[in-house]
């Protein structure tokens, strides 16, 4: 099956920095992005979509100039946590859209824990 | 508001016994509906999936059932093995696939050895 990677898998970082999460597709190409984010016990939150290419698309509440999202490449979707907080650690997961016949697949990657001190 | 629900957090059974995980969805427009499994600090795997068209999937030892009537769909698991132990998240998606997916909060099975 299709293989997403996300790296870091574990950041800490101090209040007020940034920090940058990378997903990748390994072997196949995905146009299409998702970002996640799940608090302890709680569901998966979609945050946004990213489409190689152009803007992210932002779910209601997301603030996308908090949340930077970069789809440069095919192979590539890069999200930054710009200018963090303590609320803002959480597990964020990107995911992969697959199209399969002619169904849609969504390949996740393992998650990055990211705590903000 | 949560489109999706899992209303049990939790679920210990036997190994070699049927696991039974529950899922009630508020959206009639949902048409696919998916199971992932998902370990501590890893991102959820594919399990199984339906589509509103049928009422029931099958793969081995996961079966999914799907009611639309009553907007609830269950996977069964049998027999549950240890390995089996996880959280399991159902979502679902208005869009004829893996696609714009709403999750529930998921339900952490424990397979008892």
């Amino acid at each position: 099956g299709a293989v997403v990677s996300q790296h870091p898998s574990r950041v800490i970082c101090k209040s007020g920095t940034s920090v940058k999460i990378e997903c990748r597709s390994l072997d196949f190409q995905a146009t299409t992005m998702f970002w996640y984010r799940q608090f302890p016990k709680q569901s998966l939150m979609l945050m946004a979509t990213s489409n190689e290419g152009s803007k992210a698309t932002y779910e209601q509440g997301v603030e996308k100039d908090k949340f930077l999202i970069n789809h440069a490449s095919l192979t590539l979707s890069t999200l930054t946590v710009t200018s963090a907080h303590p609320e803002d650690s959480s597990f964020y997961i990107c995911s992969a859209l697959v199209t399969s016949g002619g169904f849609y697949e969504q390949y996740f990657g393992p998650g990055t824990r990211l705590t903000v001190t | 508001d949560q489109q999706v629900k899992q209303n049990s957090p939790s679920l210990s059974v036997q190994e070699g016994r049927i696991s039974i995980l529950n899922c009630d969805y508020t959206n009639s427009m949902f048409d696919y509906f998916l199971w992932y499994k998902k370990y501590p600090a890893e991102g959820p795997t594919f399990l199984i999936s339906i589509s509103s068209i049928k009422d029931k999937n099958e793969d081995g030892r996961f079966t999914v059932f799907l009611n639309k009537s009553a907007k609830h769909l269950s996977l069964h698991i049998v027999p549950s093995q240890p390995g089996d132990s996880a959280v399991y998240f159902c979502a679902a998606s208005a869009q004829g696939g893996a696609n714009n997916l709403f999750f529930g909060t998921g339900t952490r099975l424990t397979v008892i050895p």
